[in-house]
């Protein structure tokens, strides 16, 4: 079964520096994989997918993630963080069948301090 | 402007009460789900449908209910076999041609008296 580990529960960041935001998918074939950000009380909004081809991604407000198949990872990275951008990051991979059902990860909580 | 609406964004629950949220899309997308979201849980699937009049259990389908009349609407009923019942309700939809997208509503957030 498909599963999908995000080992930060809450990462807190200056406005300004680096952000990386780590998951790990198991999954026995190519996956498809999502990252998702979520503000307090809302939705999901879509930041990015892979599902195949160039194993880096480029999505919006200036978020970028890489496959990385050896490792089974698909880790979220932006160089320099926008006090914007405090909010909850879940990662999810796709599962095969008859349906584009997800399987998310637990989440990471971002804290941006100024 | 295209999009998914839930409704209401509160709703409260009686001991013993069936409730039902709401779910709307005007972006002509075939396949829509209920997501189940416990803080440190993400998001759990409840049930999904990929057409009109048929929809499929998904990992925590016990004590909710479905329909899919119309093609824009998905509700979920929150039934008294549901123990515990408060959470954060989010609906979702694609357009299920192949692997596809989905793009979800702004929740409810049930909560029992």
């Amino acid at each position: 079964a498909q599963s999908v580990t995000q080992p930060d529960i809450h990462i807190t960041v200056s406005e300004g520096a680096s952000l990386e935001l780590r998951c790990n998918y198991s999954y026995g074939a190519t996956p498809y994989l999502f990252w998702y950000v979520q503000s307090p009380g809302q939705g999901l909004q879509l930041l990015l997918k892979y599902f195949s081809g160039d194993t880096l991604v480029q999505g919006i407000k200036g978020f970028e993630a890489e496959f990385k198949r050896s490792q089974s990872s698909f880790n979220l990275r932006k160089p320099s963080v926008h006090w914007s951008d405090a909010a909850e990051y879940f990662c999810a991979v796709g599962r095969t069948g008859t349906a584009s059902k997800l399987t998310f990860g637990t989440g990471t909580r971002l804290q941006v301090t100024l | 402007d295209g999009g998914i609406t839930q409704s209401p964004k509160y709703l409260f629950r009686k001991e013993g009460q069936n409730v039902t949220l709401s779910c709307e899309q005007n972006l002509n997308h075939d396949a829509m789900y209920w997501y189940r979201q416990d803080p440190g849980q993400g998001l759990r699937l409840i049930y999904y449908s990929q057409i009109v009049n048929d929809f499929q259990k998904g990992d925590i389908a016990e004590g909710y209910s479905v329909s899919r009349e119309k093609k824009e609407s998905f509700p979920l009923t929150v039934t008294s076999a549901q123990k515990n019942p408060t959470a954060f309700y989010l609906c979702a939809s694609s357009p299920d041609r192949g692997f596809a997208v989905q793009y979800f509503g702004a929740g409810t957030r049930l909560s029992v008296l």
